[in-house]
């Protein structure tokens, strides 16, 4: 069964460092999201992406944060300079274009900053 | 999206049936209840979805209240594996629509 799959599965690193969080979606999914969760707490939303622009982005998802699909797998979530808060679990997820449409999720790449 | 309410924690036996609530009293017409879980911290596991028929899939049933009100998420026969945090969320159901977490419920399967 396809399924969404991300790299790193753990990133440490030096706060004011850049990341790149990877994820390749399922293959004829067209709409991709991430989210993260912070220990304890919630899933929350960050960004939503298709047609290659975002469609959507939460107050989280500000300007050290950015996404891309660099190819025709690839969904990237850079953060520019790394704060102590931005250590989280992050996932990513897909879905197609049907209706209802559902999302699904990948394993998430836990992320350390120091 | 309509606003939904679980109760924080749950206990089942192994084995027996796990009714899992969710009330929605908000909900509109053109908006689906999803059912997610996540097993500790991993992705969040797509289970089902439904309108306002009863749903049954591999993994468990959705029976809704014909108001729409409310629904029940069922686990048929409930394994140490079904441990987890199950979310309802309520949401129109097209593309680029985010999901919006609560805190869930908290199933515990006990041998």
């Amino acid at each position: 069964e396809p399924e969404v799959t991300q790299t790193p599965s753990h990133q440490v690193t030096q706060m004011g460092q850049e990341v790149i969080l990877r994820c390749v979606p399922i293959s004829n999914h067209l709409y991709f999201y991430w989210y993260r969760q912070i220990l304890g707490q919630k899933v929350e939303f960050l960004v939503s992406f298709y047609n290659n622009e975002i469609s959507e982005k939460s107050e989280i998802f500000d300007d050290q944060f950015s996404v891309e699909r660099p190819d025709g797998s690839n969904f990237t979530l850079k953060i520019r300079s790394t704060k102590l808060e931005d250590s989280a679990m992050y996932f990513c997820a897909s879905s197609t274009t049907g209706s209802p449409e559902t999302q699904y999720f990948g394993p998430g790449t836990r992320l350390l900053v120091l | 999206d309509a606003k939904t309410t679980q109760p924080p924690s749950m206990d089942c036996a192994e084995g027996r049936a796990a009714n899992l609530p969710c009330n929605h009293s908000t909900i509109s017409g053109n908006e689906y209840v999803y059912w997610y879980r996540q097993i500790h911290s991993q992705g969040p596991q797509y289970i089902i979805h439904g309108l306002k028929n009863n749903e049954t899939n591999e993994m468990a049933s959705l029976i809704i209240t014909e108001d729409r009100k409310s629904s029940t998420l069922i686990l048929p026969h409930a394994t140490l594996r079904d441990t987890a945090v199950y979310y309802c969320i309520v949401r129109v159901a097209r593309g680029a629509q985010k999901l919006v977490f609560g805190q869930g419920t908290r199933l515990t399967i006990n041998p």
